[in-house]
């Protein structure tokens, strides 16, 4: 079993929808969150970073964090085109390891 | 400011042809890491290096060697290519621990194909 699952999709939505991608971890040493963006032929970029339980916004998009269900989610308000891409979630551990999730491939269609 | 560079952006190799990968970062971070990235398969750690002067394995490591020239430049050489690690491989960078999150920026990757 993996330690971090995500499922690869692929999402496809129309312009304007709520978008929600989620991972699952099984490492309880997990402390801190990320979501990745990475565009078609691009290297990831960084999203959103969190290292507690409950939720934090940043404009359009805002992560969540459930510890104690080992469960992570992006959500994506008033989809855009723009925001077509790979979304990876990622997560270090206390002593520096970081895994990323396989990544969802959502296509936001006008 | 570039932040992490890469080359070459793509490259054919025949089986048993060897190859370096280069990367470079201006941010004057300590870490730096190779992946791969396979469908499916998410980004896998080939190699690391904390600082400069130490290299380590990371998740798959076997056909692969690094070397981390300096603060700035960390390669990666694949000594006699085979098919399975046709792949597109990316080299990021972070600063120490202690100074921020720990947030790696990747660089723009190379696709590497071995016929």
């Amino acid at each position: 079993q993996k330690e971090v699952e995500q499922d690869p999709g692929p999402l496809s939505v129309p312009e304007g929808a709520i978008v929600s991608l989620n991972c699952t971890y099984s490492n309880s040493a997990f402390q801190y969150f990320m979501w990745y963006r990475q565009y078609s032929r691009k290297g990831p970029e960084l999203l959103m970073y969190t290292y507690s339980s409950g939720n934090k916004e940043d404009g359009r998009f805002t992560a969540q964090v459930d510890k104690s269900s080992k469960y992570i989610s992006l959500f994506i308000r008033d989809s855009q085109p723009s925001d077509s891409a790979t979304y990876l979630c990622a997560m270090i551990t206390s002593y520096g390891k970081l895994t990323f999730g396989q990544g969802t491939i959502l296509t936001v269609h006008p | 400011n570039a932040g992490v560079t890469q080359t070459p952006k793509f490259q054919v190799l025949k089986t048993g042809q060897s190859m370096t990968l280069q990367c470079a970062q201006d941010m004057n971070h300590n870490s730096m890491y190779w992946y791969r990235q396979d469908p499916g398969m998410g980004l896998r750690l080939i190699y690391y290096s904390a600082s400069e002067g130490t290299t380590d394995k990371g998740e798959v490591p076997n056909g692969y060697n690094v070397s981390r020239l300096n603060k700035r430049e960390f390669s990666l050489r694949l000594e006699s290519a085979a098919p399975s690690q046709t792949s597109v491989y990316f080299c990021a960078s972070s600063a120490p621990r202690g100074m921020s999150t720990d947030t790696q920026y990747f660089g723009p990757g190379t696709r590497l194909t071995v016929l």
